[in-house]
Protein backbone atom coordinates (compact mmCIF):
# COMPACT_ATOMS: atom_id res chain seq x y z
CA UNK A 1 0.00 0.00 0.00
CA UNK A 2 2.61 2.84 -0.82
CA UNK A 3 1.62 6.15 -1.07
CA UNK A 4 1.47 7.79 -4.73
CA UNK A 5 3.79 10.14 -5.66
CA UNK A 6 2.96 13.75 -5.54
CA UNK A 7 5.48 16.93 -5.39
CA UNK A 8 6.16 18.27 -2.10
CA UNK A 9 5.09 21.95 -3.48
CA UNK A 10 4.20 23.59 -6.32
CA UNK A 11 3.75 27.59 -6.58
CA UNK A 12 2.62 30.11 -9.30
CA UNK A 13 1.38 33.51 -9.31
CA UNK A 14 -1.67 34.35 -9.48
CA UNK A 15 -3.64 34.12 -12.93
CA UNK A 16 -1.23 31.45 -14.07
CA UNK A 17 -1.57 27.71 -14.34
CA UNK A 18 0.03 25.01 -12.11
CA UNK A 19 -0.13 21.44 -12.68
CA UNK A 20 0.28 18.50 -9.90
CA UNK A 21 1.34 15.48 -10.73
CA UNK A 22 0.49 12.43 -9.12
CA UNK A 23 2.49 8.58 -10.26
CA UNK A 24 0.99 5.17 -9.19
CA UNK A 25 1.25 1.77 -10.41
CA UNK A 26 -0.25 -0.26 -13.44
CA UNK A 27 -1.90 -1.71 -9.63
CA UNK A 28 -3.62 1.25 -9.14
CA UNK A 29 -3.75 5.12 -11.52
CA UNK A 30 -2.94 2.76 -14.54
CA UNK A 31 -5.39 0.30 -14.16
CA UNK A 32 -8.47 2.12 -13.14
CA UNK A 33 -10.27 5.83 -14.27
CA UNK A 34 -11.01 6.18 -10.43
CA UNK A 35 -8.68 9.08 -9.52
CA UNK A 36 -9.92 11.34 -7.63
CA UNK A 37 -8.58 14.56 -6.11
CA UNK A 38 -9.23 16.48 -2.72
CA UNK A 39 -8.69 20.49 -1.57
CA UNK A 40 -7.51 20.89 1.99
CA UNK A 41 -7.27 24.38 3.96
CA UNK A 42 -5.27 24.36 7.07
CA UNK A 43 -7.71 23.39 10.07
CA UNK A 44 -10.39 22.37 7.28
CA UNK A 45 -11.81 19.13 6.25
CA UNK A 46 -10.66 17.75 2.55
CA UNK A 47 -12.94 19.14 -0.16
CA UNK A 48 -13.51 16.54 -3.26
CA UNK A 49 -12.35 18.92 -6.54
CA UNK A 50 -12.17 16.24 -9.59
CA UNK A 51 -13.86 12.38 -9.37
CA UNK A 52 -13.17 9.78 -12.13
CA UNK A 53 -9.74 11.55 -13.44
CA UNK A 54 -11.28 14.47 -15.18
CA UNK A 55 -15.36 15.06 -13.51
CA UNK A 56 -15.87 17.98 -11.60
CA UNK A 57 -18.19 18.03 -8.74
CA UNK A 58 -21.27 20.74 -8.59
CA UNK A 59 -19.84 23.75 -7.48
CA UNK A 60 -16.19 23.31 -8.35
CA UNK A 61 -14.89 26.33 -10.26
CA UNK A 62 -13.99 25.15 -14.26
CA UNK A 63 -10.41 26.37 -13.72
CA UNK A 64 -9.86 22.87 -12.08
CA UNK A 65 -9.31 20.35 -14.47
CA UNK A 66 -7.98 16.58 -14.36
CA UNK A 67 -6.53 13.99 -16.93
CA UNK A 68 -4.24 10.94 -17.00
CA UNK A 69 -1.73 9.30 -18.99
CA UNK A 70 -0.62 5.81 -18.04
CA UNK A 71 0.31 5.42 -14.31
CA UNK A 72 0.27 9.46 -14.27
CA UNK A 73 -2.47 11.82 -13.26
CA UNK A 74 -2.76 15.26 -13.32
CA UNK A 75 -4.92 17.96 -11.27
CA UNK A 76 -4.13 21.45 -13.24
CA UNK A 77 -5.41 24.49 -11.45
CA UNK A 78 -5.79 27.75 -14.25
CA UNK A 79 -5.95 31.39 -13.50
CA UNK A 80 -4.40 30.78 -10.07
CA UNK A 81 -6.08 32.58 -7.37
CA UNK A 82 -5.21 33.10 -3.83
CA UNK A 83 -8.23 31.24 -2.63
CA UNK A 84 -6.42 28.18 -4.12
CA UNK A 85 -3.22 28.08 -1.95
CA UNK A 86 -3.46 24.74 0.07
CA UNK A 87 -2.78 21.41 0.08
CA UNK A 88 -4.33 19.06 -3.01
CA UNK A 89 -4.44 15.20 -2.21
CA UNK A 90 -5.11 12.53 -5.17
CA UNK A 91 -6.11 9.07 -4.99
CA UNK A 92 -6.98 6.33 -6.81
CA UNK A 93 -8.90 3.11 -6.58
CA UNK A 94 -6.35 -0.14 -6.53
CA UNK A 95 -8.76 -2.80 -6.28
CA UNK A 96 -11.01 -5.11 -4.14
CA UNK A 97 -6.98 -5.74 -1.68
CA UNK A 98 -5.75 -2.59 -1.56
CA UNK A 99 -8.67 -0.77 -1.85
CA UNK A 100 -7.53 2.72 -2.39
CA UNK A 101 -4.41 4.87 -2.19
CA UNK A 102 -3.55 8.24 -1.36
CA UNK A 103 -0.85 10.89 -2.68
CA UNK A 104 1.58 11.97 -0.64
CA UNK A 105 0.33 15.61 -0.92
CA UNK A 106 1.18 18.75 -2.62
CA UNK A 107 1.11 22.10 -0.86
CA UNK A 108 0.18 24.93 -3.81
CA UNK A 109 1.69 28.51 -3.21
CA UNK A 110 0.61 31.30 -4.52
CA UNK A 111 3.28 33.99 -5.04
CA UNK B 1 -28.09 19.71 3.82
CA UNK B 2 -25.35 16.46 3.99
CA UNK B 3 -24.13 16.41 6.63
CA UNK B 4 -21.53 14.03 8.63
CA UNK B 5 -21.00 14.43 12.38
CA UNK B 6 -18.08 12.22 14.02
CA UNK B 7 -17.60 12.14 17.53
CA UNK B 8 -16.10 9.79 20.13
CA UNK B 9 -12.64 10.69 20.38
CA UNK B 10 -9.91 11.85 22.75
CA UNK B 11 -6.81 10.71 24.97
CA UNK B 12 -6.29 6.92 25.49
CA UNK B 13 -3.39 5.13 26.67
CA UNK B 14 -1.25 2.56 24.41
CA UNK B 15 -3.04 -0.71 24.31
CA UNK B 16 -6.50 0.68 24.90
CA UNK B 17 -9.41 0.91 22.91
CA UNK B 18 -12.15 3.57 21.51
CA UNK B 19 -15.64 3.64 19.60
CA UNK B 20 -15.71 6.66 17.36
CA UNK B 21 -19.33 7.44 15.84
CA UNK B 22 -20.24 9.67 13.03
CA UNK B 23 -24.06 10.54 12.25
CA UNK B 24 -25.20 11.37 8.98
CA UNK B 25 -27.95 13.00 7.86
CA UNK B 26 -29.46 14.75 4.87
CA UNK B 27 -29.12 11.82 2.32
CA UNK B 28 -30.15 8.08 1.79
CA UNK B 29 -27.26 6.49 4.40
CA UNK B 30 -28.61 3.21 3.65
CA UNK B 31 -27.55 3.61 -0.02
CA UNK B 32 -23.56 4.13 -0.04
CA UNK B 33 -20.36 2.90 1.07
CA UNK B 34 -18.72 5.03 4.19
CA UNK B 35 -15.51 5.50 5.15
CA UNK B 36 -12.93 6.40 7.65
CA UNK B 37 -9.72 8.62 6.60
CA UNK B 38 -7.05 9.36 8.87
CA UNK B 39 -4.60 12.83 9.07
CA UNK B 40 -1.55 12.22 12.01
CA UNK B 41 -0.72 15.64 13.13
CA UNK B 42 1.58 17.50 10.13
CA UNK B 43 1.43 14.51 7.55
CA UNK B 44 -0.81 13.60 4.87
CA UNK B 45 -4.26 11.60 4.45
CA UNK B 46 -4.32 7.93 5.11
CA UNK B 47 -7.37 5.78 3.72
CA UNK B 48 -8.21 3.38 7.22
CA UNK B 49 -11.13 1.36 6.31
CA UNK B 50 -14.60 1.01 4.13
CA UNK B 51 -17.91 -0.68 4.76
CA UNK B 52 -20.64 -1.63 1.80
CA UNK B 53 -24.23 0.23 1.88
CA UNK B 54 -25.96 -3.10 3.66
CA UNK B 55 -22.76 -3.44 5.74
CA UNK B 56 -21.82 -6.64 3.97
CA UNK B 57 -18.44 -5.99 2.97
CA UNK B 58 -15.76 -4.36 4.97
CA UNK B 59 -11.91 -3.19 3.74
CA UNK B 60 -9.20 -2.49 6.11
CA UNK B 61 -5.98 -0.77 5.73
CA UNK B 62 -2.69 -3.21 6.70
CA UNK B 63 -1.69 -0.65 9.17
CA UNK B 64 -5.06 -1.09 11.14
CA UNK B 65 -6.57 -4.70 10.26
CA UNK B 66 -7.17 -6.81 13.59
CA UNK B 67 -6.93 -4.01 15.65
CA UNK B 68 -10.16 -1.71 14.28
CA UNK B 69 -13.67 -2.75 13.03
CA UNK B 70 -15.88 -0.66 11.18
CA UNK B 71 -19.62 -1.38 11.55
CA UNK B 72 -22.78 0.83 10.76
CA UNK B 73 -26.32 1.20 11.52
CA UNK B 74 -28.26 1.82 8.71
CA UNK B 75 -31.39 2.48 10.80
CA UNK B 76 -29.59 4.61 13.12
CA UNK B 77 -27.95 6.10 9.79
CA UNK B 78 -24.46 5.80 12.10
CA UNK B 79 -20.99 4.73 11.25
CA UNK B 80 -18.63 3.24 13.72
CA UNK B 81 -14.68 2.66 13.76
CA UNK B 82 -14.30 0.47 16.97
CA UNK B 83 -10.50 1.01 17.78
CA UNK B 84 -8.38 -1.53 19.73
CA UNK B 85 -4.96 -2.19 21.09
CA UNK B 86 -3.97 1.44 19.90
CA UNK B 87 -0.89 2.75 19.73
CA UNK B 88 0.95 6.07 19.37
CA UNK B 89 0.54 6.03 15.02
CA UNK B 90 -2.77 5.90 15.44
CA UNK B 91 -3.01 9.88 16.89
CA UNK B 92 -4.96 11.88 14.14
CA UNK B 93 -7.88 13.11 13.00
CA UNK B 94 -10.03 10.76 11.80
CA UNK B 95 -12.74 11.68 8.87
CA UNK B 96 -15.91 10.04 8.57
CA UNK B 97 -16.56 9.97 4.79
CA UNK B 98 -19.10 9.27 2.25
CA UNK B 99 -18.72 7.23 -1.22
CA UNK B 100 -20.16 10.03 -4.14
CA UNK B 101 -22.17 7.41 -6.14
CA UNK B 102 -24.28 4.63 -4.70
CA UNK B 103 -22.10 2.15 -7.67
CA UNK B 104 -19.01 2.90 -8.07
CA UNK B 105 -15.55 4.15 -6.25
CA UNK B 106 -15.89 7.00 -8.12
CA UNK B 107 -14.76 9.11 -5.20
CA UNK B 108 -15.62 10.70 -1.71
CA UNK B 109 -17.98 13.85 -1.97
CA UNK B 110 -18.46 14.84 1.78
CA UNK B 111 -16.16 14.78 4.54
CA UNK B 112 -17.29 14.99 8.54
CA UNK B 113 -15.02 18.25 10.39
CA UNK B 114 -13.20 15.22 12.13
CA UNK B 115 -12.64 13.68 15.68
CA UNK B 116 -9.31 13.89 17.36
CA UNK B 117 -7.57 10.49 18.64
CA UNK B 118 -4.77 10.28 20.64
CA UNK B 119 -2.73 7.99 22.03
CA UNK B 120 -0.71 8.77 24.80
CA UNK B 121 0.76 7.57 28.62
Amino acid sequence: QSALTQPASVSGSPGQSITISCTGTSSDVGSYNLVSWYQQHPGKAPKLMIYEVSKRPSGVSNRFSGSKSGNTASLTISGLQAEDEADYYCCSYAGSSTFRVFGTGTKVTVL
Amino acid sequence: EVQLVESGGGLVQPGGSLRLSCSASGFTFSSYAMHWVRQAPGKGLEYVSAISSNGGSTYYADSVKGRFTISRDNSKNTLYLQMSSLRAEDTAVYYCVKESSSSSWYGMDVWGQGTTVTVSS
